[in-house]
């Protein structure tokens, strides 16, 4: 098993530029997450996704977009890229309320 | 709502002395107890975890930690710790209740163990 796998690992974007970053997740955990790391604030919830075609906001959605087609993958989709978007982003999935997976990050600058 | 505080953003530590991270919740219905662990440029890992049952529970790389519900805390403690224990300690909350998978992390804890 690769567990969580997400691209890229870096991405330097202009301001208002739009990208997509990938997660995948080969376990069949049905619920998945998106959260974005900053300096001293630990993890804030961005979307989250209880099965495919279910996707629900988290604590900080604005700016992002997010589908969930399959039970595998889980894309995060920025528009209009600002720099207050700069951070680390990490996915995570589930198979119930218990522990969560964590991939290993996209480090994403907005310049 | 739930929420998470971590009274001790930084903690250093000589090698071989005992630690203990501090963890504080509020919770307005039953919950389950996280800490995850974040060594430098990597994702996070499970360290340990209370769903229910005995209160001390025991994690990888020798940590422990304790429920406290009447206290509303679940501090994280390690005997003595070694150089590799350097990294950042998330403390992380998710409420019993119907619909809702969420996590609420606190804002962690830099743990640097010195020679």
């Amino acid at each position: 098993n690769a567990g969580v796998t997400q691209t890229p690992k870096f991405r330097i974007l202009k301001i208002g530029q739009s990208m997509t970053l990938q997660c995948t997740q080969d376990m069949n955990h049905n619920y998945m997450y998106w959260y974005r790391q900053d300096p001293g604030m630990g993890l804030k919830l961005i979307y989250y996704s209880v099965g495919a075609g279910i996707t629900d906001k988290g604590e900080v959605p604005n700016g992002y977009n997010v589908s969930r087609s399959t039970t595998e993958d889980f894309p995060l989709r920025l528009e209009l890229a600002a720099p207050s978007q700069t951070s680390v982003y990490f996915c995570a999935s589930s198979p119930t309320l218990d522990e969560q997976y964590f991939g290993p990050g996209t480090r994403l600058t907005v310049t | 709502a739930q929420s998470v505080t971590q009274l001790d953003s930084q903690v250093p530590v000589f090698e071989e002395a005992p630690v203990e991270l501090r963890c504080n919740y509020s919770s307005s219905v039953s919950v389950y107890l996280f800490w995850y662990v974040q060594y430098p440029n990597q994702g996070l890992q499970l360290l340990l975890k209370y769903l229910s049952g005995s209160t001390l529970v025991k994690g990888i790389n020798g940590f422990e930690a304790e429920f406290n519900k009447s206290q509303t805390s679940f501090h994280l403690r390690k005997p003595s710790v070694h150089i590799s224990d350097t990294a950042e300690y998330f403390c992380a909350v998710s409420e019993i209740q119907g619909g809702s998978e969420k996590l609420v992390f606190g804002k962690g804890t830099k743990l640097t163990v010195n020679p």
